[in-house]
């Protein structure tokens, strides 16, 4: 199986500052995408980023990702404090349907 | 739209016994569930893939008979945890898709199962 793995675990910034998170995986991928969990709720799913594509942008969110290292970032501008939340990533395989989500990024943004 | 609904969205219960929590895609068809648990500070893991009408696909490692999976219809998903015991406590997410979006998965907001 594929898994991201997130760095840096854990991060904080202060508000209006840009926030990056790194995401590296195993295995080739069909897409990745990036979810945010506040703590203790579910997950909302933020972007979407297909294999053949190598940028994306998302209102204050830019995706991107290199298949050659494996890796995707995910850069939050202007963050605020709300932006406070773990962030995570998460890869399917050709064919697959399953998510494989890496350890995640705490993000805390200090007003 | 694509709203996903867990009830309940918290349980404590006694060692030994049995928790049923719902997993309902309350605006959409969904084609295909999935569970994950979630233990505190760490990442999702999948722990199986529920079709509608078919029996469940477990991860390795994760229990058939002590995690029971029922998908009934299109916008139901059950997963019971039997015979809970402590190191059961975990935070249990269901998402699910639709055949017009595989990509993208729609997440329920989580039930907290603590086991004492």
């Amino acid at each position: 199986s594929q898994q991201g793995e997130e760095d840096p675990q854990a991060l904080s910034i202060q508000e209006g500052e840009n926030a990056t998170m790194n995401c590296s995986y195993k295995t080739s991928i069909n897409n990745l995408q990036w979810y945010r969990q506040n703590s203790g709720r579910g997950l909302v799913h933020l972007i979407l980023i297909r294999s053949n594509e190598r940028e994306k942008h998302s209102g204050r969110l830019r995706v991107t990702l290199d298949t050659s290292k494996k890796s995707s970032s995910l850069l939050i501008t202007a963050s605020r404090a709300a932006d406070t939340a773990s962030y995570f990533c998460a890869t399917s395989g050709a064919g697959s349907y399953q998510l494989t989500f890496g350890k995640g990024t705490k993000l805390s943004v200090i007003p | 739209g694509a709203v996903v609904s867990q009830h309940p969205s918290w349980v404590i219960c006694k060692s030994g016994t049995s928790v049923k929590i719902e997993c309902r895609s309350l605006d959409f068809q969904a084609t295909t569930m999935f569970w994950y648990r979630q233990f505190p500070k760490q990442s999702l893991m999948l722990m199986a893939t529920s079709n509608e009408g078919s029996k469940a696909t477990y991860e390795q490692g994760v229990e058939k008979d002590k995690f029971l999976i029922n998908h009934a219809s299109l916008t139901l998903s059950t997963l019971t945890v039997t015979s809970a015991h402590p190191e059961d406590s975990s935070f249990y997410i269901c998402s699910a898709i639709t055949s017009a979006a595989y990509n993208e998965q729609f997440f329920g907001p989580g039930t907290r199962l603590t086991v004492l």
